[in-house]
């Protein structure tokens, strides 16, 4: 079967500008994760998801940042009023069952350069 | 204090020689898993070996294996025969069974990029 797809997968927005990355992830996967990775860096976690509830958004680096996941499937990571320092590579993963030793599976990721 | 500590930012291997990837991690949970990941240049990460804090035995799988030193608190992981196909981003992560944000959730190291020499 397919695995997890981000869309676009390049992403360059001007300071001040909106933009909004999509996970699809696998089919009937219920955990979802998104990740930010800065260049250099291992990913970072910023959400997670348990179906469509959001059950943990500790990582959001600020209220900039917001994630939604309204039928449980497609995952959407906004960034408002976007900054030079959002500029990474945001990765999403998905897993089921979830457990100790369940690996996440990962996504190409999505780009985004702010200028 | 770091999780995941990854101290070789870059590291050398000859074509067909074995290569370790260190790795050290710090929790206070009894019960984890560790894992790694390579992310080559297209970005995408791949999941190549776990290993549980409770398995009597090291993980193998094809020419992965972990070395792992519960006492020390080491995982690190042993790439045999190298291939140039190798040479990408290796991502040691964790995962603590009693977290208490969220379930599931992987701490990663910064990384060791490898390049196997041909």
């Amino acid at each position: 079967g397919a695995g997890v797809s981000q869309s676009p997968r390049y992403k360059v927005a001007k300071r001040g500008q909106d933009v909004a990355l999509r996970c699809d992830p696998i089919s009937g996967h219920v955990s979802l994760f998104w990740y930010q990775q800065a260049l250099g860096q291992g990913p970072e976690f910023l959400t997670y998801f348990q179906n469509e509830a959001q059950l943990d958004k500790s990582g959001l680096p600020s209220d900039r940042f917001f994630a939604e996941r309204p039928e449980g499937s497609v995952s959407t990571l906004k960034i408002q009023r976007t900054q030079q320092e959002d500029s990474a590579v945001y990765l999403c993963a998905s897993s089921s069952p979830l457990g100790l030793g369940s690996p996440l599976h990962f996504g190409n990721g999505t780009r985004l350069t702010v200028t | 204090a770091q999780k995941i500590t990854q101290t070789q930012p870059g590291m050398f291997v000859q074509e067909k020689e074995a290569v370790t990837l260190d790795c050290t991690y710090d929790t206070s949970d009894p019960s984890y898993g560790l894992f790694w990941y390579k992310q080559p240049s297209s970005g995408e990460m791949i999941f190549l070996i776990y290993q549980g804090s409770y398995d009597q035995q090291n993980a193998t799988e094809g020419r992965y294996s972990l070395n792992f030193q519960k006492a020390r608190k080491s995982a690190n992981l042993v790439i045999s025969a190298s291939q140039l196909g190798d040479s990408a981003m290796y991502f040691c992560a964790m995962r603590e069974a009693n977290y208490g944000g969220s379930q599931g959730n992987l701490i990663f190291g910064k990384g060791t990029k490898l390049s196997v020499k041909p």
